[in-house]
């Protein structure tokens, strides 16, 4: 496709169950980005990755946070034993260049994930 | 520190009026980058706009303008003759010597007919 391709669009889980969240980036762009945005709130960076690199991963709340971008192309956000408080649409951006801060960001629709 | 304030939690108007949404930001870096986003009901991000921090010409795009004044850090954007269709979430972002956006919390603008 054309864009950035986000699945499942929503997600319900039990507490303390384990989650993996996907995203395709639109093909070619290397950095990919995620982010967690709280109802009401803002988008809240998480991490970043240049082609298959993780560059900063600052942004992950905790150690049940892990992402992964194997080949430098899709994706995976994994939450392990998911909390309440991880309740949030998942945003995955791409981006085509690297090093240049001056560039937009493309963003997916978003995974809803609801633990309850 | 990085920061973005949108003190405009939500606003309403009615079709075909003006409407400004306020950005104000904090940055220690010299060299810095801003964007409006619109969020509408369907999720996803939708890129507006960007400016860099040397480029303080405003900048109107249709019923679009954007205002960016570095005297009082703000990056204010205006909608012209709104229309049903601008109804959704906008943010304000910044993007430093880090490659990441720091978001506002986003302004909810509702367009009624």
């Amino acid at each position: 496709g054309a864009g950035v391709s986000q699945s499942p669009r929503y997600k319900v889980a039990k507490r303390g169950q384990d989650v993996a969240l996907r995203c395709d980036p639109i093909s070619g762009h290397v950095s990919l980005f995620w982010y967690q945005q709280a109802l009401g709130q803002g988008p809240e960076f998480l991490t970043y990755f240049q082609n298959e690199a993780q560059l900063d991963k600052s942004g992950l709340p905790s150690d049940r946070f892990f992402a992964e971008r194997p080949e430098g192309s899709v994706s995976t956000l994994k939450i392990q034993r998911t909390q309440q408080e991880d309740s949030a649409v998942y945003l995955c951006a791409s981006s085509l260049f690297t090093s240049s801060v001056g560039t937009e960001a493309f963003f997916g629709q978003g995974t809803r994930l609801t633990v309850v | 520190a990085q920061k973005v304030t949108q003190a405009q939690t939500e606003i309403s108007v009615v079709e075909k009026e003006d409407v400004t949404l306020d950005c104000v930001y904090e940055t220690r870096d010299t060299t810095y980058y801003l964007f409006w986003y619109k969020q509408p009901p369907s999720g996803e991000l939708v890129f507006l706009i960007r400016r860099n921090s040397f480029d303080e010409q405003n900048e109107i795009s249709g019923r679009y303008s954007w205002n960016f004044q570095k005297s009082t850090s703000s990056f204010n954007f205006t909608i012209t003759a709104s229309q049903v269709v601008d109804s959704a979430v906008y943010f304000c972002a910044l993007k430093g010597n880090f490659n990441k956006f720091y978001f506002g919390s986003g302004t909810k603008l509702n367009v009624k007919p």
